[in-house]
């Protein structure tokens, strides 16, 4: 079954432990990317990556990092995190040829 | 960054009921996707539009791409309790590489 996988689904962590939340699409898609979906604020790209080893900043990058090793896998990296990066992270692939993008499940991170 | 106006913010409606929402953008776009998010789940494409004035059909779902470029539009025809949930459009102008997103019509549907 073609699909973005993120894990883990829930994630409860403290102030400065630094965290990865894994993605991965098994559809041989180019293009991922990370949002965080937050009341009112709708859907915000954190950081994408246009193939491997290529990554881009987004519109909400600070305090995340990144890395594209494999097309497959695109890993959101959390060095410190912070009560404000509390929020519903979700990961997305596409084929470089079109718009289409597919969400994963989501990841719902709470930091304390 | 930007974000698309999308209208209205939620509708509570009853079974069987037709539901129109729309979404406007103050630039131009040459793509417009449609996504329903369901509760905890992440948002799932319903229909992609690629040309002004295109009209697609997905079962009970129509979605327009407006003649201008810079609206769409989704209708939901009969709609049932599975319809529940939040719709949100998604455009480019095709220069960036990547989509902007609208805030979402939440849909309640009530037997």
């Amino acid at each position: 079954e073609a699909q973005v996988t993120q894990n883990p689904r829930y994630l409860i962590t403290v102030t400065g432990k630094k965290l990865t939340v894994t993605c991965s699409q098994n559809m041989n898609h180019e293009y991922m990317s990370w949002y965080r979906q937050d009341p009112g604020l709708g859907l915000r790209q954190i950081y994408y990556s246009m193939n491997v080893e290529v990554t881009d900043k987004g519109d909400v990058p600070e305090g995340y990092k990144v890395s594209r090793k494999e097309k497959r896998n695109f890993p959101l990296i959390l060095e410190s995190p912070s009560p404000n990066q509390t929020s519903l992270y979700f990961c997305a692939s596409r084929r470089a040829t079109t718009y289409e993008q597919y969400f994963g499940p989501g990841t719902r991170l709470t930091v304390t | 960054g930007q974000q698309l106006n999308q209208s209205p913010q939620s509708m509570f409606i009853q079974e069987g009921e037709d539901v129109s929402m729309n979404c406007t953008s103050s630039s131009i776009f040459n793509t417009w996707l449609w996504y329903k998010q369901e509760p905890g789940e992440g948002p799932v494409l319903l229909i992609a539009l690629y040309k002004a004035g295109e009209l697609t059909s997905n079962g009970r779902l129509t979605a327009q791409f407006g003649i201008t470029r810079k609206d769409s539009f989704l209708n939901i025809s009969a709609s049932i309790p599975s319809d529940v949930g939040i719709y949100f459009c998604a455009g480019t102008p095709g220069t960036a590489s990547k989509l902007t997103f609208g805030t979402g019509t939440r849909l309640q549907v009530t037997l």
